[in-house]
């Protein structure tokens, strides 16, 4: 299967400051590539799917993009609800999926 | 609504079995995929298997075939993950998720279960 390594795995950053998470693929993948937001105690909440399409209700700070083996996450002006854990997810193949281990983005 | 609705935690001990289930609701159940995600305490996601309800076509990721068993029941619109033996490593929360389909959110989980915590220990 494909494996997904998300980088940093942990960032500490400022209110306001522009945040760029990276997941990359062990090999070619299509764009069937998503991004979640998980809080302490919550259930994960899907933001971004196929690389680059904002999930509806989410704020336009987050924006995602890349294709082949690498894929990005940005949240443009860090509010302090972003204050999170996220993982990039793959399609692996028809009705099979992997996670990245996770980016947790702490207060500086 | 569209929600995804779990059973309560449980507390178990090593070689007890074990079902869990996951209630969907404002949906047409049985077309959409519904799957299984486990995070072990302090850990990431790893999805475990996925069943579509409409026909019981099932998909385990090769690290929980045979492990784990997922099944369906549409009558009820209900999704159940099962243990026949538990061990204490498969102490973990486990969400249940709707794919949504290619032409909605290209595969991705759009809804998930607010999860249920399952504690093996002796």
């Amino acid at each position: 299967d494909i494996q997904l390594t998300q980088s940093p795995s942990f960032l500490s950053a400022s209110v306001g400051d522009r945040v760029t998470i990276t997941c990359r693929a062990s090999q070619g993948i299509s764009s069937y590539l998503a991004w979640y937001q998980q809080k302490p105690g919550k259930a994960p909440k899907l933001l971004i799917y196929a690389a680059s399409t904002l999930q509806s209700g989410v704020p336009s700070r987050f924006s995602g993009s890349g294709s082949g083996t690498e894929f990005t996450l940005t949240i443009s002006s860090l509010q302090p609800e972003d204050f999170a854990t996220y993982y990039c997810q793959q399609l692996n193949s028809y009705v099979t999926w992997t996670f990245g281990q996770g980016t947790k983005v702490e207060i500086k | 609504e569209v929600q995804l609705v779990q059973s309560g935690a449980e507390v178990k001990k090593p070689g007890e079995s074990l079902k869990i289930s996951c209630k969907g609701s404002g949906y047409s159940f049985t077309s959409y995929w519904i799957g299984w995600v486990r995070q072990m305490p302090g850990k990431g996601l790893e999805w475990m298997g996925i069943i579509y309800p409409g026909d019981s076509d099932t998909r385990y990721s090769p690290s929980f075939q045979g492990q784990v068993t997922i099944s369906a029941d549409k009558s009820i619109s209900t999704a159940y993950l099962q243990w026949s033996s538990l061990k204490a490593s498969d102490t973990a929360m486990y969400y249940c998720v709707r794919e949504c389909g290619g032409s909605s959110c290209a595969f991705a989980f759009d809804i998930w279960g607010q999860g249920t915590m399952v504690t093996v220990s002796s």
